[in-house]
């Protein structure tokens, strides 16, 4: 009963390292989402994966990069994080792009020092 | 283009009182409307959801929401607040054909329940 899972639940980098979120879901699901959470921002969307094979930019994905290793798996990657990517990460899944619930993961949570 | 905005990022209720929660949409198409949910340090839970059809949704833990497409509007509503509702709340759109577009959030709006 797994769900959407998130590694790691907490990091610590500093300004110019790289590193990769990792996330999984064992729903079948054929969309997976990148989210980051700010104060009084809620959530704004980085990219998106409507299937396996494509992803796609969201409102804020400048300093990211993603890859859909393969139906279960959608990884974000900070190839040289800045102190603005300071933020809560969620990653999400939906059996499909069109208007389906969301399923969340518990979130990493991300300081860029 | 696709936007949310909520009006207040917080509100105060007694519990018992009736909670409301203002969010107003903007959508060049028919839009798919969300009311999610997050309990502190977790991720977001459905609450209910608008696609077509009946325009008042009932949701979970007693919540319902209202699209009214000539205010842009699906606020959320409860009769009698619990402490339990306590958490933070996010209004979404979905836009594009038959909503396909990922969902864009609103600010969230931070519910306290006061005994």
């Amino acid at each position: 009963n797994a769900g959407v899972t998130q590694t790691p639940k907490f990091q610590v980098l500093k300004t110019g390292q790289s590193m990769t979120l990792q996330c999984a879901q064992d729903m079948n699901h054929n969309s997976m989402y990148w989210y980051r959470q700010d104060p009084g921002m809620g959530l704004r969307l980085i990219y998106y994966s409507a299937s396996e094979g494509t992803t796609d930019k969201g409102e804020v994905p400048n300093g990211y990069n993603v890859s859909r290793l393969n139906k279960r798996e959608f990884s974000l990657r900070l190839e040289s994080a800045a102190p603005s990517q300071t933020s809560v990460y969620f990653c999400a899944s939906s059996r499909g792009l069109r208007a389906e619930k969301l399923f969340f993961g518990s979130g990493t949570q991300l300081s860029v020092l | 283009a696709q936007s949310v905005t909520q009006l207040g990022s917080h509100v105060s209720v007694s519990e018992g009182a009736l909670v409301l929660l203002r969010c107003n949409y903007s959508s060049s198409v028919p839009p798919y409307l969300f009311w999610y949910v997050q309990y502190p340090n977790q991720g977001l839970q459905l609450l209910l959801k608008y696609t077509t059809g009946a325009t008042l949704v009932k949701g979970i833990n007693g919540f319902e929401a209202e699209f009214k497409k000539s205010e842009t509007s699906f606020h959320l509503t409860k009769p009698s607040a619990h402490m339990s509702d306590a958490a933070e709340y996010f209004c979404a759109v979905s836009a594009g054909v038959a909503g396909r577009r990922a969902l864009t959030f609103g600010s969230g709006t931070r519910l306290q329940v006061q005994p």
